[in-house]
């Protein structure tokens, strides 16, 4: 069971936008910065979103980051089917002393 | 070239020890706080133990508090984690990873390959 809560896979067409939601609490994002990283098959993890809404540079403005209270939210428009990978949200927590993450996303470019 | 190289996994009994090392090149080491996060096979991220750039202060997940102990050497641009008493769930591939901009609670911007520890009888 993940600190953070992720929807575990979502699904849209090509072209399309989607958005994949992460969901913790006053310890974590209500008081801390979310990061997004991509996973695809067989790769290590990529920074996507940091500091909540900011793309570290080369990253595609296809993707974007928001959140509010304890939830984030990571958008992804355009959709193309090199964008079929796990999306992971993480964040500082302070209860835990450590960082947590989400339990991933699936995303299915159909 | 920014990168981070892992070795040192391998398949090992449980309750015995390994050690981990992460090589890294292309950037001023010790201007960055510094951490390990496994992957379990099929499973999603954990962060394990973060550093900060002078070695000073270390956190660890309280799944590993007390059996791993992660350390830096600066001047080899060198991460460890010490991993002892290993059960068979720390089974994951092992990443280093950087922070970014720089402080232990900022992101992890780059990531190495991955060394993968399997812990079995």
């Amino acid at each position: 069971q993940s600190v953070l809560t992720q929807p575990p896979s979502v699904s849209e067409a090509p072209r399309q936008r989607v958005t994949i939601s992460c969901s913790g609490s006053s310890s974590n994002i209500g008081r801390n910065a979310v990061n997004w990283y991509q996973q695809l098959p067989g790769k290590a993890p990529k920074l996507l979103i940091y500091y909540d809404d900011v793309m570290p540079s080369g990253v595609s403005d296809r993707f974007s980051g928001s959140k509010s209270g304890t939830s984030a939210s990571l958008a992804i428009s355009g959709l193309q089917s090199e964008d079929e990978a796990d999306y992971y949200c993480a964040a500082w927590d302070d209860s835990l002393n450590g960082w947590v993450f989400g339990g991933g996303t699936k995303l299915t470019v159909l | 070239e920014v990168q981070l190289v892992e070795s040192g996994g391998g398949l090992v009994q449980p309750g015995r020890s390994l050690r981990l090392s992460c090589a890294a090149s292309g950037f001023t080491f010790d201007r960055y706080a510094m951490h390990w996060v496994r992957q379990a096979p099929g499973k999603g991220l954990e962060w394990v133990s973060g550093i900060t750039w002078n070695g000073a202060n270390v956190a660890y997940a309280d799944s590993v508090k007390g059996r791993f102990t992660m350390s830096r050497d600066n001047a080899k641009n060198s991460l460890y984690l010490q991993m002892n008493s290993l059960r068979i769930e720390d089974t994951a591939l092992y990443y280093c990873t950087r922070s970014y901009p720089s402080g232990p609670r900022d992101a992890f911007d780059v990531w190495g390959q991955g060394t993968m520890v399997t812990v079995s009888s």
